[in-house]
């Protein structure tokens, strides 16, 4: 049973196209993160969020609690932003130790 | 700004023997984890580490796994008798409490 579900899998994009990525959860959660994988393996956070809307650059994380979703958007996407896109949530359940529970990521690749 | 770091980058190992993936934590973090990815699959939780102790451990952390927090700055992990299906690549990460998590860049293990 798949607690989190992304979609899409893999996602082909021109330079300069608005991206996004979207995360289903379901089950209570105290906080959602999203992550980034790059080719070589590390993992890097890019946003934690419990409720509304996060801005970092051209990255826009949104959630909607009542409807268990996500979204990551990217605005003029570029090439350096291919990477493997990871929702993990915080659930409930989950006592005090705040461990993740993953999805399986969603591909981006950008071209030039 | 401060990384969580992770030696090896990467181990080969016999099937069977003893091996010790090592970590050290951001200095004022509290919360401590392992995760593991086999390739082409979902990053998936081992365990939790809080207090000096193991505070939640998944399925997969049988008896053949242990943590240690030997020296207050140090995380290992160790996997007692290694199995082809232990092949993964295993991230470090690290938190102050319901805060973004850090990550290691892996330690990918290779199981002969």
């Amino acid at each position: 049973k798949n607690e989190v579900e992304q979609s899409p899998q893999n996602l082909t994009a021109q330079e300069g196209e608005f991206i996004t990525i979207n995360c289903s959860y379901s089950v209570g959660i105290s906080a959602l993160h999203w992550l980034q994988q790059h080719p070589g393996g590390g993992i890097v956070s890019l946003f934690m969020l419990s409720s509304g809307k996060k801005k970092h650059g051209r990255l826009i994380a949104t959630i909607n609690i009542q409807e268990k979703h996500s979204s990551l958007h990217i605005t003029a996407s570029h090439p350096r932003d291919s990477a493997v896109y990871i929702c993990a949530v915080i659930l409930h359940s989950g006592g005090s130790n705040y461990k993740l529970t993953f999805g399986k990521g969603t591909l981006l690749t950008v071209n030039p | 700004e401060p990384e969580v770091t992770q030696t090896p980058s990467h181990q080969v190992t016999q099937m069977g023997q003893e091996v010790i993936l090592r970590c050290v934590p951001i200095s004022n973090h509290l919360y401590f984890y392992w995760y593991r990815q086999i390739l082409g699959q979902k990053v998936e939780f081992l365990v939790s580490f809080y207090n000096n102790e193991i505070s939640e451990k998944s399925e997969i952390f049988d008896d053949q796994f242990s943590v240690e927090r030997p020296d207050g700055s140090n995380f290992t992990l160790k996997i007692r008798s290694t199995k082809l299906e232990d092949s993964a690549m295993y991230f470090c990460a690290s938190t102050v409490s319901n805060q973004p998590q850090h990550f290691g860049d892996g330690t990918r293990l290779s199981i002969l």
